[in-house]
């Protein structure tokens, strides 16, 4: 079936300590997204990628890094730089149109949620 | 910059009653975009519907309902006849000329059996 897998489900981390969140899809979609949720806040953008070898800052990039060397892989590190990482991590992606602009609809993977220590 | 709010925090009814979900937005953008999601408890967001800024018609999809309003920048949505499985947080979202999308803050629904 296609979508997107996310792993790990839940994942533990100690303080000081890089973790990276896999994010894999078969749609075959160009554009790619990371999200946080926390509670009350809705999601924000972390980072976002429309084509392969390119990503853009999002609203809240500080602390994370990402890659986009493969079209359906867009890995997310949490790195020690992050404050406060405990949260709810979303990946998504949608297609693109002929035209180039974005069709809109997000399609969403189950998610991972990181603890810190 | 442009701004999605979902003032309702919590709702809870008891199943079969009708309840409605409001959005508000703000943009400066003429063409936009407007999306409901759904998100069970298993986290996964499920998409429910898009709207464009030029349809202002209503949609019906069996008991969702969904009441765009321009002239109060409005996106209300309902669910008639409301069932458990209902219950889920609900996010209203906003795509306007940027590509990412601005997500409200979401609104956690409760249905009683």
């Amino acid at each position: 079936d296609g979508g997107i897998t996310q792993s790990p489900k839940y994942l533990f981390r100690k303080e000081g300590q890089n973790v990276t969140l896999s994010c894999e899809q078969n749609l075959n979609h160009d554009a790619m997204y990371w999200y946080r949720q926390d509670p009350g806040q809705g999601l924000r953008l972390i980072y976002y990628s429309q084509i392969v070898n390119d990503f853009q800052k999002g609203d809240i990039a500080e602390g994370y890094s990402v890659s986009r060397e493969k079209k359906e892989s867009f890995p997310l590190t949490v790195t020690s730089a992050q404050k406060n990482p405990t949260a709810f991590y979303l990946c998504a992606s949608n297609p693109y149109a002929p035209s180039g602009r974005a069709t809109g609809e997000l399609f969403f993977g189950e998610g991972s949620r990181l603890t810190v220590l | 910059a442009q701004k999605v709010t979902q003032a309702q925090t919590e709702i809870s009814v008891v199943e079969k009653e009708d309840v409605t979900l409001d959005c508000v937005y703000e943009t400066r953008d003429t063409t936009y975009y407007l999306f409901w999601y759904k998100q069970p408890p298993s986290g996964e967001l499920v998409f429910l519907i898009r709207r464009n800024s030029f349809d202002e018609q209503n949609e019906i999809s069996g008991r969702y309902s969904w009441n765009f309003q321009k002239s109060t920048s409005s996106f209300n949505f309902t669910i008639t006849a409301s069932q458990v499985v209902d219950s889920a947080v609900y996010f209203c979202a906003l795509r306007g000329s940027a590509r990412q999308l601005t997500f409200g803050s979401g609104t956690q629904l409760t249905v009683l059996p």
